[in-house]
């Protein structure tokens, strides 16, 4: 079975300067997609990027941009340029390719603070 | 595109209650999933439905939980004679098949049992 691993239960960052959270992840399989999904307090969850296993080239989405080492099986997350917007709790998970769009697996999650 | 929609935001019961609660997915998505999350974890998934077909439930899902998705449209999660233990947020999720679409989540039930 998957796993994934937040190491970080907790990050703060000032406003404007950037922080990088990290992710790991346990597969056997060749073939999967990695996301970051934020989940803000009371409010519902949304996708921030993703990265195909197959692909080499790191995503990035705006301010957001990940270090996905497929060997180390590590996909951290940086968020340049942070503002007080994006504090909330930052999720990691994985999905396998095998058969179409599977249930996500998801690490613990790391809690975002910004201070302004 | 009026997002996922879940229903109601919170429900507070009894332990030994039956609870129902209701997930309307993005329209046209045919993939429903259901996540539970407890405090300080991340989601955990239960089950998941192609149109009206379910297609896996996690060994979370015990017997007293029934999950349906009549007409492959909207979806109900029930919990038969709740527990201490299954008070939690429930995560409803929807997609289109493709492998490579993302997963939109509606808002969740808060789940507290007395």
């Amino acid at each position: 079975a998957q796993t994934v691993t937040q190491s970080q239960p907790e990050m703060s960052v000032q406003e404007a300067e950037t922080v990088t959270l990290s992710c790991t992840y346990d597969t056997s399989e060749s073939d999967y997609y990695l996301f970051w999904y934020k989940q803000p307090p009371s409010r519902q969850m949304i996708l921030v990027i993703r990265q195909e296993a197959y692909k080499q080239q790191n995503a990035t989405e705006n301010r957001f941009s990940v270090n996905f080492q497929k060997a180390a099986k590590s996909f951290s997350l940086k968020i340049s340029d942070s503002q007080l917007g994006d504090a909330a709790m930052y999720f990691c998970a994985y999905r396998s390719a095998l058969s179409g769009n599977t249930p996500l697996v998801f690490g613990k999650g790391t809690r975002l603070s910004v201070i302004a | 595109d009026t997002g996922v929609s879940q229903d109601p935001r919170h429900k507070i019961t009894k332990r030994g209650q039956n609870v129902t609660f209701r997930c309307d997915p993005i329209s046209e998505h045919n993939r429903l999933y259901w996540y539970r999350q407890t405090l300080g974890q991340g989601p955990e998934f239960l089950t998941y439905f192609q149109n009206e077909a379910q297609l896996e439930k996690s060994r979370l899902l015990s017997d007293r939980f029934s999950a349906e998705r009549p007409k492959g449209s909207f979806s109900t999660l029930e919990i038969q004679r709740t527990e201490q233990g299954d008070s939690a947020m429930y995560l409803c999720a929807s997609s289109f098949q493709g492998e490579n679409q993302p997963q939109h989540f509606g808002d969740g039930t808060r789940l507290s049992i007395l």
